[in-house]
């Protein structure tokens, strides 16, 4: 079964810290690792697709990496409307008997950036 | 192009009421899901659909009813709320697992309370 463990579950920071978030995650054929943002009261808002081991993704202020195990989510010299929850979702390979691409959810991470 | 839109925005429900939450996409996805968020929890996967006419159980179907008689259109039913119900619940579409463009893209939600 496919897993996601997303860490730390909250995090504050002070505007311009920058941290790192991470996603820890166990799956049969990686065929993709997504991250969303989400917004309070909002749907989750997509981000970033990682395919395969040692790539990179950039955005802003947000820069997304990808090992066999984990993927890091680097937030640089962040602004108080970086506050969002993070969530971090793999997709497995074909499955059997399944015709999707089943993604399966971390529970995500709650970034506060203070100014 | 709106995306994915999701009515209602919010819904009281009393015990053993029913009703539906309707979801279109109006960028031509062959792929559509309804999943369900619950505090501190990843989404899960309620039902998908692989296109017009063609729906399939997800994770945790029980207590709803899917149908797509259009490609834009997947409405989700439930039938005789119950209080595990409370939840909010996403939409989100996708090219689809066979075009490699698997990344699903969410709407608003619509946020129950079973009452």
């Amino acid at each position: 079964e496919d897993q996601v463990t997303q860490s730390p579950e909250a995090l504050r920071l002070q505007e311009g810290e920058s941290s790192s978030l991470n996603c820890s995650y166990t799956v049969s054929g990686l065929r993709g690792l997504f991250w969303y943002r989400q917004d309070p009261g909002k749907g989750p808002e997509f981000l970033f697709t990682l395919y395969s081991a040692g790539e990179e993704k950039e955005k802003e202020r947000l820069k997304a990496t990808l090992t066999k195990k984990e993927s890091f989510l680097h937030i640089t010299a962040p602004k108080p409307e970086d506050s969002a929850t993070y969530l971090c979702a793999v997709q497995g390979g074909y499955a059997g008997g399944t015709s999707y691409g089943k993604l399966t959810f971390g529970q995500g991470t709650i970034l506060t950036v203070h100014p | 192009n709106a995306g994915v839109t999701q009515t209602p925005k919010f819904r009281i429900l009393k015990i053993g009421q029913s009703m539906t939450l309707q979801c279109t996409q109006d960028m031509n996805h062959n792929y559509m899901y309804w999943y369900r968020q619950d505090p501190g929890m990843g989404l899960k996967l309620i039902y998908y659909s692989v296109g017009a006419g063609i729906t399939d159980k997800g994770e945790v179907p029980n207590g709803y009813n899917v149908s797509r008689s259009t490609t834009e259109d997947f409405p989700l039913r439930l039938e005789l709320a119950a209080p595990s119900q409370t939840s909010v619940y996403f939409c989100a579409s996708s090219r689809g697992w066979t075009s490699g463009q698997e990344t699903q893209y969410f709407g608003p939600g619509t946020r129950l309370l079973v009452l």
